[in-house]
């Protein structure tokens, strides 16, 4: 059981390129979710999703896109890097019943770097 | 608009001390989570209040819920160096998936 897992755990990025952020969790969780953690900031929500098929917008979503075709995976996408997206990004998942979040177990990180 | 506000922000604490950390939230909620990290680390869950007057301990730490204040307290017991971590609470906004994070509590223990 690997629980969350997220690649790369590092990675440097030229402005306007783009890359893919992989999450993936083998506990059958419907709800998964992505955070960037800023110094000083806590964590935000980007995207987050309750189950394969349905994703929505977090608190800041500009800048990335998301989609969920399996219940295992979660995959965010960077689509033209700026250096505002310099940050560690965390995958987190969790069941979900009747719409309110449970224990959220989340993912190792990846830190990114934009230049 | 959901807004979760912690203190302190920073906390230094003497080994065999109690203290306690505030999570405020702004709007009407059925549940609130804390979670520890260390530097360097991801986060781990440590609680998850799932109503009003809820109560929960695990060794030094003890959660609490008032949601009629909208308020939680994170109060540690007898301080011991292992608990130097940043503590964040989250709150769900009830809008199905939403969950905003306070700014984080960093917390040392000093011998």
């Amino acid at each position: 059981n690997a629980g969350v897992t997220q690649t790369p755990k590092f990675q440097v990025l030229k402005t306007g390129q783009s890359m893919t952020l992989q999450c993936a969790q083998d506990m059958n969780h419907e709800y998964m979710s992505w955070y960037r953690q800023d110094p000083g900031m806590g964590l935000r929500l980007i995207h987050y999703s309750v189950g394969a098929g349905i994703t929505d917008q977090g608190e800041v979503p500009n800048g990335y896109n998301v989609s969920r075709s399996t219940t295992e995976d979660f995959p965010l996408r960077l689509l033209s890097a700026a250096p505002s997206q310099t940050s560690v990004y965390f995958c987190a998942s969790s069941y979900s019943f009747t719409g309110l979040i449970e224990t959220q177990y989340f993912g190792p990180g990846t830190r990114l770097l934009v230049l | 608009e959901l807004k979760v506000e912690q203190n302190p922000l920073f906390l230094s604490m003497q080994e065999g001390k109690n203290y306690t950390i505030y999570c405020n939230y702004s709007t009407t909620s059925d549940r609130l989570y804390w979670y520890r990290q260390d530097p360097g680390k991801s986060l781990e869950s440590l609680f998850v209040l799932l109503s009003n007057g809820a109560v929960k301990q695990e060794g030094r730490l003890m959660a609490s819920l008032d949601t009629k204040a909208r308020l939680s307290t994170l109060h540690i017991t007898a301080a011991v160096h292992d608990l130097s971590a940043t503590y964040f609470c989250a709150v769900d906004d009830n809008q199905g998936g939403k969950l905003i994070f306070g700014q984080g509590t960093e917390l040392s223990v000093k011998p």
